[in-house]
């Protein structure tokens, strides 16, 4: 089985701010990790994503997330929040199942509030 | 780009109606997906297809059926709509055996009364 939590229904950071939004996964298998961003009213897409190679991925944006596996984590960052930041995200784990059928489970999702 | 295209933004029922919400990707991903998303619990898989006429039973298929007759096209069947029904509709593509990210359309908001 796997599973996703994101820490953190809401957060909210000032305008400049770090932003920082957690996630930890559990999987048997080595997973595929991503983070989807959801602005109002609209469906998701894709914001970054790790496979395999480098475990510091860089998305749109200017979002970074690090793939840390030892502590089953994939936490989203942005060095200086900005105002159309505001939106919520979720971070995604898939895993690939005999046969190469997709599993995929999502995080309960974060609403980022962004403060002027 | 990949266009995931859902049939409807908005969409009122009554309770009983037969509700269908059709889904098109013009991308010929094999994959496509339904799921709900309600606040607090995230996206909750209905079902997927991996290919014409296959599909499979995701975390929450009950009250619901697909239907997939062509590659492009997933359609998701409310065979009689309740008021609990009432959610966020996000439908979702992807292809075989690559970078497995998912394309997704804008949602139909269903409301059932």
């Amino acid at each position: 089985a796997q599973s996703v939590t994101q820490l953190g229904s809401h957060v909210s950071v000032s305008e400049g701010a770090l932003v920082l939004l957690r996630c930890n996964y559990s999987s048997s298998v080595p997973p595929y990790l991503f983070w989807y961003v959801q602005y109002p009213n609209q469906g998701l897409q894709l914001l970054l994503k790790y496979t395999t190679g480098a475990t510091l991925v860089k998305g749109i944006n200017g979002f970074e997330a690090e793939f840390k596996k030892s502590e089953t984590s994939f936490h989203l960052t942005k060095p200086s929040a900005h105002m159309s930041d505001a939106a919520e995200y979720f971070c995604a784990v898939t895993t690939i199942l005999p046969g190469g059928y997709q599993k995929v489970t999502f995080g309960t999702g974060t609403k980022l509030q962004v403060i002027p | 780009d990949v266009k995931v295209t859902q049939s409807s933004r908005y969409l009122v029922k009554r309770t009983g109606e037969k509700v269908f919400l059709e889904c098109v990707q013009d991308m010929d991903h094999e994959n496509m997906f339904w799921y709900r998303q309600d606040p607090g619990l995230g996206l909750r898989l209905i079902y997927f297809s991996y290919d014409v006429k296959m599909k499979e039973k995701g975390d929450i298929p009950e009250g619901y059926s697909v239907s997939r007759e062509k590659k492009e096209r997933f359609s998701l069947i409310l065979e009689s709509a309740s008021t609990n029904q009432t959610s966020m509709y996000l439908c979702a593509s992807s292809l075989w055996g690559s970078s497995y990210e998912q394309y997704f359309g804008p949602g139909t908001r269903l409301t059932v009364t």
